[in-house]
């Protein structure tokens, strides 16, 4: 079945870096992308953008440009997302999330990580 | 970018009643590129339905969605108690992609 393990949650201080990875297992790993979805306390989902896990393209949403690598390994089914400068509304739960292969075709979201808790704080 | 609003923000039924959710979109969604997920507290969303009406795997057939272009609903025939949860509507047609807001559907 397919699964997506995501690493634990983290503590940071504002200005610092975290890199959030999501292991996937039950399906073949380059047939798909990895979108990241983010969500504060108590609000809604944000998309934050798209990584081709076949190609390595990306695709970012336009506020997060700058700040957010997005990137795979193929050799170990894994994607990483790493958010830089962070502040403190970017305390989050971050979900790793299997899409497309490819950002101009239409395939919608169908499985989730299981959250990683981001924390940022002084 | 397209801008998905969800109304109500809050629906309040019983359990056996049925729920009227709605998705506008600002602009025409690319070939009914709409998805609707479910979420609880504490846990990931999970896929209802893709193509704005085709029900994801294992998703019981009380749950049906409907329209096209901007203006989409799902429908729950008859609330179970599991029902009660959040729900998001996804436009997956065009970058970047788009959530809805939510509808939180609570018991009354």
């Amino acid at each position: 079945q397919v699964q997506l393990l995501q690493s634990g949650a983290e503590v940071k201080k504002p200005g610092a870096s975290v890199k959030v990875s999501c292991k996937a297992s039950g399906y073949s790993f380059t047939n798909y992308g990895i979108s990241w979805v983010r969500q504060a306390p108590g609000q809604g989902l944000e998309w934050m953008g798209w990584i081709s896990a076949y190609n390595g393209n990306t695709n970012y949403v336009q506020k997060f440009q700058g700040r957010v690598t997005m990137t795979t390994d193929t050799s170990t089914s894994t994607a990483y997302m790493e958010l830089r400068s962070l502040r403190s509304d970017d305390t989050a739960v971050y979900y790793c999330a299997r899409e497309g292969n490819d950002i101009l075709t239409g395939y919608p979201i169908d499985y989730w990580g299981q959250g990683t808790l981001v924390t940022v704080s002084s | 970018e397209i801008v998905l609003t969800q109304s109500p923000g809050t629906l309040a039924l019983s359990p056996g009643e049925r729920a009227t959710l709605s998705c506008r979109a600002s602009q025409s969604v690319r070939s009914d590129c709409l998805a609707w997920y479910q979420q609880k507290p504490g846990q990931a969303p999970r896929l209802l339905i893709y193509g704005a009406s085709i029900r994801a795997t294992g998703i019981p057939d009380r749950f049906s969605g409907s329209g096209s272009g901007t203006d989409f609903t799902l429908t729950i025939s008859r609330l179970e108690p599991e029902d009660f949860a959040v729900y998001y509507c996804r436009q997956y047609g065009s970058s970047p992609r788009t959530f809805g807001q939510g509808t939180k559907l609570e018991i009354k």
